[in-house]
């Protein structure tokens, strides 16, 4: 079983500033790692996949880089907008058991 | 568009069953993995379950293994999670979702609204 760990659990910023979250997994996913980004009341969506291709529509603010365990999402200028829980996904292993992090809440400083 | 729509939440008892559906449109059905993945109140995302296109390979996360059962009719654009002996710990919002590509190793892309599903006596 892999397990995914998301750091820091709570991210304080201001708009405008640049947010980096972190998410590691228990052992190598290569780069089957997607971010999901969810706001109150509202269904996931998805931001990143690949590690680092962003999903139709996404801006260009937000980017994902890493792979094996180490992962980060970077949100260059948050906008208001940005200000929710963002999780990892890994979907690496076979037989396809897939976990998520347990979130890092992006909120206002 | 792609539309998943679940329905058949709602209030049961402990060790009580549930049978929840999600609708599935804007896309064909029959060519894709689909996903339950559940969220508790107040809390993150959980994976739940994965089916085939066929129906033919379905895992579970060990929780609800034994207790709950992943399905689907591609004749009726449907998927189905059959719930039993249901515990207080499986209280939470159910969604439906639907992988970016026609594999199981991917991103989840398309999401339901959710349905609740309260085990509480």
């Amino acid at each position: 079983e892999i397990v995914m760990t998301q750091s820091p659990a709570t991210l304080s910023v201001s708009p405008g500033e640049r947010a980096t979250l972190s998410c590691r997994a228990s052992q190598s996913v290569s780069s089957n790692l997607a971010w999901y980004q969810q706001k109150p009341g509202q269904a996931p969506r998805l931001l990143i996949y690949g590690a680092s291709t962003r999903a139709t529509g996404i801006p260009a603010r937000f980017s994902g880089s890493g792979s094996g365990t180490e992962f980060t999402l970077t949100i260059s200028s948050l906008q208001s907008e940005d200000f929710a829980v963002y999780y990892c996904q890994q979907y690496n292993n076979w037989p396809p058991l897939w976990a998520f992090g347990q979130g890092t809440k992006v909120e206002i400083k | 568009e792609v539309q998943l729509v679940e329905s058949g939440g709602g209030l049961v008892q402990p060790g009580g069953s549930l049978r929840l559906s999600c609708a599935a449109s804007g896309f064909t059905f029959s060519s894709y993995w689909m996903s339950w993945v559940r969220q508790a109140p107040g809390k993150g995302l959980e994976w739940v379950a994965n089916i085939k296109q066929d129906g033919s390979e379905k895992y579970y996360v060990d929780s609800v293994k034994g207790r709950f059962t992943i399905s689907r009719d591609n004749a009726k654009n449907s998927l189905y999670l059959q719930m039993n002996s249901l515990r207080a710990e499986d209280t939470a919002v159910y969604y439906c979702a639907r992988f970016h590509r026609g594999m199981v190793r991917g991103p989840l892309l398309y999401w339901g609204q959710g349905t609740l599903v309260t085990v509480s006596s």
